[in-house]
């Protein structure tokens, strides 16, 4: 079946960065993008970004351009987004999601229909 | 960035009613490119409906989405207990993709 396993827990200090990974595994990992999109504690989800893991093509959320860098690994299926000079309201949950496309590559819907289990990013001093 | 304000905050209703979910837009969609989301405590986000009414696979058919332009509708049509949880709607018109602040069902 379709899933996306997220790396673990994270605590960092402010001004540091931090490195997530999302495996995929159940299909063919060149033919569907990927999202990131975070949750603050208690708070509502904010979408970070996307990556198309075919190409490396990558598009980030203008309030992140410059800190956040989504990059693939095709070889273990892999999908990582580093996000830099750390501030205390990055704590949040993180999720990769995927793009359900149009059944091709290369194809993108902007909605997510496999969520990955997050990882939980503490910034803190 | 297209705002999506959701209502109400939070709704409480019995086992067998009918839910109704609200999701308004700042500005009319070109299409009907909304989603519809549930997450339980602790867990992930679970896709329910997309292009506003099209159920997703494994959904059971209670769930129901309608509407276009700038007003949006999730219905449960007979709540069950395991339908507690916050919902969230999500516009990709446009990006960036922005989500609504979530409607909180509890089941009495």
């Amino acid at each position: 079946q379709v899933q996306l396993v997220q790396s673990g827990a994270e605590v960092k200090k402010p001004g540091a960065s931090v490195k997530v990974s999302c495996k995929a595994s159940g299909y063919t990992f060149t033919n569907y993008q990927i999202h990131w999109v975070r949750q603050a504690p208690g708070q509502g989800l904010e979408w970070l970004g996307i990556i198309n893991p075919k190409d490396g093509w990558t598009d980030y959320a203008q309030n992140l351009q410059g800190r956040v860098t989504m990059t693939t690994d095709t070889s273990t299926t892999t999908v990582y987004m580093d996000l830099s000079r750390l501030r205390f309201q990055d704590t949040a949950v993180y999720y990769c999601v995927r793009d359900p496309g149009l059944g091709r590559p290369d194809t993108r819907r902007n909605y997510f229909d496999t969520w990955g289990q997050g990882t939980l990013v503490t910034v803190s001093s | 960035e297209s705002d999506l304000t959701q209502s109400p905050g939070t709704l409480s209703l019995s086992p067998g009613e009918r839910a109704t979910l609200s999701c308004r837009a700042g500005h009319s969609f070109s299409s009907n490119y909304l989603a519809w989301y549930q997450q339980k405590p602790g867990q992930a986000p679970r896709l329910l409906i997309s292009d506003a009414s099209s159920r997703a696979t494994g959904i059971p058919d209670r769930f129901s989405g309608s509407g276009s332009g700038t007003d949006f509708t999730l219905t449960i049509s007979r709540l069950e207990p395991e339908d507690s949880a916050v919902y969230y709607c999500q516009q990709y018109d446009s990006s960036p993709f922005t989500f609504g602040g979530g409607t909180k069902v509890e089941i009495k």
